[in-house]
């Protein structure tokens, strides 16, 4: 099976602009969570999507938003770029049932300047 | 809310001598455990879980990790690391029902030739 895809993989954008960042998760998998990473705050979740509906929400602003797709791919939107947005942004998906085991993609590393 | 504390920052350690890293986490209600590792420009892969049943837990690359419900704590133990086990460790907590993942801030194992 394929693992969980992440595209572009970096990325540079200046301060207003927006981003879309993409995210393909396991065949099979419904459910796709975004995460956040900074060496100053770690890992903070950002949203998780399961078959087309938002199910859980982290503490971020809503410049930050998020879909996902009827074949389980999701994207998420940043609009009006922060330098503090400057982060590597993870994708992980799983199945959504009980032992939620989540399998992680390699990143997307978005530099604001 | 879930909380998860990683006591040390950075683990320094020999090559070839056993190694801890700690975990606690805040909340005693039902919880399920996991330990992942990130290797330098990666996502992060699950080294081990734990759903219910017996507190020992055996992972990949010859982890493991003790579920302790009255210290509310979760330890991470090899007993002889390789250079190879060089990288980031986080520990999350999950509680019952459809809850996202907490993790904690991460531990730096660095080994030593």
């Amino acid at each position: 099976k394929a693992g969980v895809t992440q595209t572009p993989r970096y990325l540079i954008k200046t301060r207003g602009q927006q981003v879309t960042l993409s995210c393909s998760p396991i065949s099979g998998h419904r459910s796709v969570s975004w995460y956040q990473q900074t060496p100053g705050q770690g890992l903070q979740f950002l949203f998780e999507y399961f078959s087309e509906t938002q199910r859980n929400k982290g503490n971020f602003p809503g410049r930050f938003s998020g879909r996902q797709f009827s074949n389980s791919r999701s994207e998420m939107n940043v609009s009006t770029l922060e330098l503090g947005d400057s982060a590597l942004y993870l994708c992980a998906s799983s199945s959504g049932g009980k032992d939620y085991e989540q399998y992680f993609g390699p990143g997307t590393r978005l530099t604001v300047t | 809310a879930q909380s998860v504390t990683q006591l040390d920052s950075q683990v320094p350690v020999f090559e070839e001598a056993p190694v801890e890293l700690r975990c606690n986490y805040s909340s005693s209600v039902s919880v399920y455990l996991f330990w992942y590792v990130q290797y330098p420009n990666q996502g992060l892969q699950l080294l081990l879980k734990y759903l219910s049943g017996s507190t020992l837990v055996k992972g990949i690359n010859g982890f493991e990790a003790e579920f302790n419900k009255s210290q509310t704590s979760f330890h991470l133990r090899k007993p002889s690391v390789h250079i190879s086990d060089t990288a980031e460790y986080f520990c999350a907590v999950r509680n019952s029902g459809n809850t996202p993942l907490v993790f904690g801030k991460g531990t730096r194992l660095s080994v030593i030739a």
